[in-house]
């Protein structure tokens, strides 16, 4: 069964920094794309960012371009969100999910539960 | 970015209904679009993909089409567990952006 599983949310004061991790299990990671969707409250989904495979293409929403950066590492099946330059309007739910194909775009097919962020002073 | 417009924002439908559900692109994106649904509190769920492939174990009342600018997601027949917020996302190219969301509440 796939897992996936968010952690390193928090409260953080506007301007500083945060990491995001996600933890699979129950895939072969290397297999497939990885993705960051967020969700604010009471708001709608946004896609955040992207990562192939291989790390080789790598795609950022407009709104976070510049101060987020995605990473994976293979070996450890994990995926990362660098969060930098934290604005109030990053609060939000973020969502760590699988793409059903290994390159860029794709569908979305495992969900973690999300991990929280909270950006206020 | 391609701009994702989806209508209605809302709907009010009986069980046992047929809903109709549409995203359209603002540019061409060949059959590249899904269609998630999100309960309160809950993870969203792909429920069709490559505009109009059922991912696997989803229920055969919900059916997708179109193909370049304009899609459709339909229910056949709106069943109590379907009440929810129903998103497409275009999986084109980056960055990948969603629709606004159609939240389907009970008349």
């Amino acid at each position: 069964e796939v897992q996936l599983v968010e952690s390193g949310g928090g409260q953080v004061q506007p301007g500083r920094s945060l990491r995001l991790s996600c933890a699979a299990s129950g895939l072969t990671f290397d297999d497939y794309a990885m993705h960051w969707v967020r969700q604010g409250p009471g708001k709608g989904l946004e896609w955040v960012s992207g990562i192939s495979w291989n790390s080789g293409s790598i795609g950022y929403a407009d709104s976070v371009k510049g101060r987020f950066t995605v990473s994976r590492d293979n070996a450890k099946n994990s995926l990362y969100l660098q969060m930098t330059s934290l604005r109030a309007e990053d609060t939000a739910l973020y969502f760590c999910a699988k793409a059903k194909r290994s390159s860029s775009s794709s569908p979305l097919d495992y969900w973690g539960q999300g991990t929280l962020v909270t950006v206020s002073s | 970015a391609i701009q994702m417009t989806q209508s209605p924002s809302s709907l009010s439908a009986s069980v046992g209904d047929r809903v109709t559900i549409t995203c359209r692109a603002s540019q061409d994106i060949r059959h590249d679009l899904g269609w998630y649904q999100q309960k309160p509190g809950k993870a969203p769920k792909l429920l069709i993909y490559v505009a109009s492939r059922l991912q696997s174990g989803v229920p055969s009342r919900f059916s997708g089409s179109g193909s370049g600018t304009d899609f459709t997601l339909t229910i056949s027949s709106l069943q109590p567990e379907d009440f929810a917020t129903y998103y497409c996302l275009q999986d084109y190219n980056y960055p990948q952006t969603f629709g606004q969301g159609t939240k389907v509440e009970i008349k």
